[in-house]
């Protein structure tokens, strides 16, 4: 079963389209979600943690809020240099592991 | 900071050959994970240490593959013998133990086998 699940798969926006990205969690216990971008042959690059429910942040266009169950990344007004892949990735009070969703390659067009 | 190094950042290899990617974490990171990357699979765990002492290697595919962790500094990953499925991104990653448990990533070693 997987631990962490990403919709879409992919995303293509229009420069200026505002959308959501959505990361599901299926276990209990949570101790931290995690939010990275990944740009092509880079490593994943740190953007936010999240511990609970009702926690927001923000960064320039994007925000990232988590409820009981997911976590939502809020793209506003994006731009080309948002395109990437976003990863998501949840920490549980038992064990070290990070658990990680395979992603939502996100596109936007000028 | 420097970051998490990794190296070498591309290996091309033949089959049978053994392979050998280094990490060196962030100074102070006391946890140290080892992924591997592919379009099919994702980003999969294949073994992290705590204090230098491997926790948890129940993702390392097969005995082919090998970890060490010698000092708080430096960590192998070994493939004896490589397969060309072997083929994929090594990513390592280290995180300090506490309220932020931040994971940070190096750039990742890509590895070709033949």
């Amino acid at each position: 079963e997987d631990q962490v699940t990403q919709s879409p798969e992919a995303l293509r926006l229009q420069e200026g389209e505002s959308s959501s990205l959505n990361c599901s969690y299926t276990v209990s216990g949570l101790r931290g979600l995690f939010w990275y971008r990944q740009d092509p042959g880079k490593g994943p690059e740190f953007l936010f943690t999240l511990y609970s429910a009702g926690e927001e942040k923000e960064k320039e266009r994007l925000k990232a809020t988590l409820t009981k169950k997911e976590s939502f990344l809020h793209i506003t007004a994006p731009k080309p240099e948002d395109s990437a892949t976003y990863l998501c990735a949840v920490r549980y009070h038992t064990g070290n592991q990070f658990y990680f969703g395979t992603g939502t390659s996100l596109t936007v067009i000028p | 900071d420097a970051g998490v190094i990794q190296s070498p950042r591309h290996e091309v290899t033949e089959m049978g050959q053994e392979v050998t990617l280094r990490c060196k974490p962030i100074s102070g990171h006391n946890s140290l994970f080892w992924y591997r990357q592919t379009m099919m699979r994702g980003l999969e765990l294949l073994i992290y240490f705590n204090n230098n002492v491997p926790i948890d290697d129940s993702g390392m595919p097969e005995d082919r593959f090998s970890a060490k962790m010698p000092n708080a500094s430096f960590s192998t990953l070994k493939i004896q013998p490589s397969e060309p499925r072997d083929s994929a991104v090594y990513f390592c990653a280290s995180t300090r133990t506490g309220a932020a448990e931040t994971q940070y990533f190096g750039p990742g070693t890509r590895l070709l086998v033949l």
